[in-house]
């Protein structure tokens, strides 16, 4: 089956310590995003990249880090700069420029220790 | 820089009744789309319509439907017949239609709805 898978469905990390969440699409789609889901707020866009080997900050990139090396592969850094990660994060996919709609993966709460 | 707002934090709606959620948006640009997003408890994001601000007709699905005011800024989502499977946070969300846009979205802060038995 096509679609976007996350994994871990839960994370904790420690303090000082970097994780990262990872998110892979079978949908041959070329853009990969990242939000950030926290209570009342909505979701707020951290990168996305509209093609391999490149990418682009988002709202708030601050304290995160990002990779794609892959078609397939958008995994997300939390660094140990990033003083407040407990959130859920969703990644998503879709056709690069005019039209299409964005896929959502099932997503990752994220919490400290 | 684009905004949207859902002033309606959450919202309660009898089963088989009809309700409407509230969503506006701010921008210069003329062409766009509208979506409007569900959120069940599972937390999966599911697509639940999607508007092309270039059309006059109002985009229809099922029990799904919308009031899209240009002028206004205003794209509200109205539920017919309203079942239990619909409980669910409501996200209203916006992107550009620029050739050079990166397919963004921006999404509002969502409106969470309960369906009465």
């Amino acid at each position: 089956d096509g679609g976007i898978t996350q994994s871990p469905k839960y994370l904790f990390r420690k303090e000082g310590q970097n994780v990262t969440l990872s998110c892979e699409q079978n949908l041959n789609h070329d853009a990969m995003y990242w939000y950030r889901q926290d209570p009342g707020q909505g979701l707020r866009l951290i990168y996305y990249s509209q093609i391999v080997n490149d990418f682009q900050k988002g709202d708030i990139a601050e304290g995160y880090s990002v990779s794609r090396e892959k078609k397939e592969s958008f995994p997300l850094t939390v660094t140990s700069a990033q003083k407040n990660p407990t959130a859920f994060y969703l990644c998503a996919s879709g056709y690069r420029g005019l039209g299409g709609k964005l896929f959502f993966g099932s997503g990752t709460q994220l919490s400290v220790l | 820089a684009q905004t949207v707002t859902q002033s309606q934090p959450e919202m309660s709606v009898q089963e088989a009744e009809t309700v409407t959620l509230s969503c506006t948006y701010d921008t210069s640009e003329s062409d766009y789309y509208l979506f409007w997003y569900k959120q069940p408890p599972s937390r999966q994001m599911i697509l639940v319509i999607r508007q092309e601000a270039y059309k006059q007709q109002n985009a229809t699905e099922n029990r799904f439907s919308v009031n899209f005011q240009k002028a206004a800024k205003s794209f509200s989502l109205k539920i017919s017949d309203s079942q239990l499977g619909d409980a669910a946070m409501y996200f209203c969300a916006y992107r550009s239609r620029d050739g050079g846009a990166t397919n963004k979205l921006i999404f509002g802060t969502g409106t969470l709805l309960a369906v009465q038995p």
